[in-house]
Order: structure tokens, then sequence, then C-alpha cells
């Protein structure tokens, strides 16, 4: 049963703490994303990959924040220095870019005291 | 700004109610999807619709994409409280390589036995 897997499910930090989430799309899945979950904002798109290159990171701070796509199995998601409003629930999702179908993760939470 | 606005934020029915959930745009959007997301999980995609005035259903679910493409319905058919969870719509803007998912803030929905 094919699924995007994330680590770490649950991250308690302090304040300045570098973070650093980890997502492993489906496999032969061309297409991953980022997106972040608060009540107030709903999901947001931080950021998106296409066969490993970043085609959209508007959505994303850029003076803490950075994603990268090391190879077709890993990517990641890192803050640095963390700050307690970056508390939400992140999830990692992949697809086919041709095709209409993404498939999400269940998330890694995190809380930023 | 949020391009997706959906209604009710909330809703709270009982067993065997039936129920609408509106999401609506200003934006015109190459396809639409509804995810449903439950607590402690990522959004798990339940339909997309791609042509104007299409309706499609899954089982109790009657899904409808409007004319313009800019708006959709959710309609459910005698509640059952396994209904219940977070509902998401997502539109979908494609153009040459990219491919972005937009979503709006999503409808709770409770339904009590």
């Amino acid at each position: 049963d094919a699924r995007v897997t994330q680590t770490p499910r649950h991250k308690v930090t302090e304040m300045g703490q570098e973070v650093t989430m980890r997502c492993q799309p489906i496999l032969g899945h061309n297409t991953v994303f980022w997106y972040r979950q608060t009540m107030m904002q709903g999901l947001e798109l931080l950021a998106y990959f296409r066969n490993r290159a970043p085609l959209d990171d508007s959505g994303m701070p850029k003076d803490r924040f950075s994603a990268e796509m090391p190879d077709a199995t890993l990517a990641t998601l890192k803050i640095q220095p963390s700050e307690p409003r970056d508390s939400a629930v992140y999830f990692c999702a992949s697809g086919w870019l041709s095709g209409n179908t993404i498939y999400f993760g269940e998330g890694s939470w995190l809380t930023v005291v | 700004t949020q391009l997706l606005e959906q209604s009710p934020q909330f809703l709270s029915i009982q067993e065997g109610e039936n129920l609408t959930v509106y999401c609506n745009s200003s934006s015109v959007f190459s396809s639409l999807q509804w995810y449903r997301q439950e607590p402690g999980e990522g959004p798990v995609l339940l339909v997309t619709v791609v042509t104007g005035g299409e309706v499609k259903k899954l089982k109790r679910l009657t899904f409808q994409f409007g004319d313009a493409r800019k708006d959709s319905s959710l309609h459910i058919t005698a509640a059952q409280p396994g209904d219940t969870g977070l509902y998401l719509c997502a539109g979908a803007q494609s153009g040459g390589s990219n491919y972005k998912l937009t979503f709006g803030k999503g409808t709770l929905l409770t339904v009590n036995p």
C-alpha cells in the first residue's frame, strides 16, 4: 500500500532551534508539495517540486524556511531559527503533475515554545 | 487573499439529515477537488470535477461544479456519523509546467448519532 511517509510525526522544540522535517514521496511520483495547516489560515502551499526541481516556493518565508529534494526519495523542509508562530501541522504530498490526484502524508505536528 | 471561500465553516447535524456545503471563488479553475480530512491524518481525495456543470456521485455524496468553473457544492444525503470530518475544496490552476492547488479553509462537519 503506497503512501507518503513523513517524519517526525510530532516535534516540540524551543524557539531559535533548527527543525528539519522529512518526506518520502510515493515511488514514481514526480511532484512533491509542502503545505502548512493552521486553524486560522487553513492549508497553505509553501513550496512544490517537479522532478526534484523547485517550481514555486513563493508561499514560504525565505529568511527562515528552506525546502530541498536531495534525491527522488527524499524531500526536506527546514526552519532555522524556529519561532512560536511556526507552530502548525506540516504536510507533504506527492503526485503526478499531469494528473489530478495528490496523496498527502499524515503530517508533522510542530510546536515551537 | 483567500481564493476559495467555503461555507458554512462549522456544521453540526443529526444522523439521517441532509446537508450541502459550498465552495466559492472569483477565480476560474481548471479542475476542482474535494477532500475529507479526519483528525490526526492528512486530507484524502474524494473526487475531482473538471467540466463546468459536471455532477459526480459517490454513494451518498453528490458533487457539482459550477457552469463557470468558479464554484462547487457537496451534498450529503442521510448523513452518518462516519461522515464526520473536515471537508476541503481545492482549486487547481495549471499552465505549462506549473500546477498549483489552492485550498479553502474547510467545513467542519459533525454528524451526531
